[in-house]
């Protein structure tokens, strides 16, 4: 079965500073998909990211970035320099590799991230 | 372009009550998902529907059911209502030619 482990429940940081968020994923599969969504308070999932099994390069966006490492299971995201508007609930999410169509997404319990002024 | 709506966005009912809840995908998606959320935990996928037919679905029991239109809109029917049903109802939708989802802004329902 799949599962996905996000062991921060709430974390605080001062603007303009970075903060990790960790995840760790486990699937009997060998291709799979890894997602990272934010949840503000209204409620609505953003989608951030989506990277497949096959693809182990880190990934930055502007002040994001993402370490996936298959070796560890994990798929760590970086917030450089944090904003306030940062502040959400971060999930990390796992599916299975579709040939067409999307995939049911298994979610992780998700990391309250404040940044404070 | 309209996003994803979902209706309505609370909704309160009793123990033993059913309850419907509707989502309209965005405009050229032709699949809906649908996810419970309970408070502090990440979204549990429900099941999905594509065609006007359940394409997969999740660990829920059979009290919740739910139907495509020819238009692509949803309904999600849930029966029977328990108190642990309370939670948000989240809607996605998807191209069956892609793969990303696209989120609603959800349904709080309370049951009392």
């Amino acid at each position: 079965a799949q599962k996905v482990t996000q062991a921060q429940t709430e974390i605080s940081v001062v603007e303009k500073e970075d903060v990790t968020l960790d995840c760790v994923y486990e699937t009997r599969d060998t291709t799979y998909y890894l997602f990272w969504y934010k949840q503000p308070p209204s409620g609505e999932l953003v989608f951030l990211i989506r990277r497949n099994s096959f693809d182990e390069q880190n990934e930055i966006s502007g002040r994001y970035s993402w370490n996936f490492q298959k070796s560890t299971s994990s798929f760590n995201f970086t917030i450089t320099a944090s904003q306030v508007v940062d502040s959400a609930v971060y999930f990390c999410a796992l599916s299975d590799f579709a040939q067409g169509g999307s995939e049911k997404l298994v979610f992780g319990k998700g990391t309250k991230l404040t940044v404070n002024p | 372009d309209a996003g994803v709506t979902q209706s309505p966005t609370h909704l309160i009912k009793t123990r033993g009550q059913q309850v419907t809840l509707r989502c309209s995908p965005k405009s050229g998606h032709d699949t809906v998902s649908w996810y419970q959320q309970a408070l502090g935990q990440g979204p549990q996928f429900i099941f999905q529907y594509y065609e006007e037919e359940e394409r997969q679905r999740g660990n829920f029991p059979d009290r919740f059911s739910g139907h495509q239109f020819p238009n692509y809109s949803s309904e999600l029917n849930v029966n029977a209502l328990l108190l642990g049903d309370s939670a948000l109802y989240l809607c996605a939708s998807s191209s069956i030619r892609g793969w990303e989802q696209y989120f609603g802004p959800g349904t709080r329902l309370t049951v009392t």
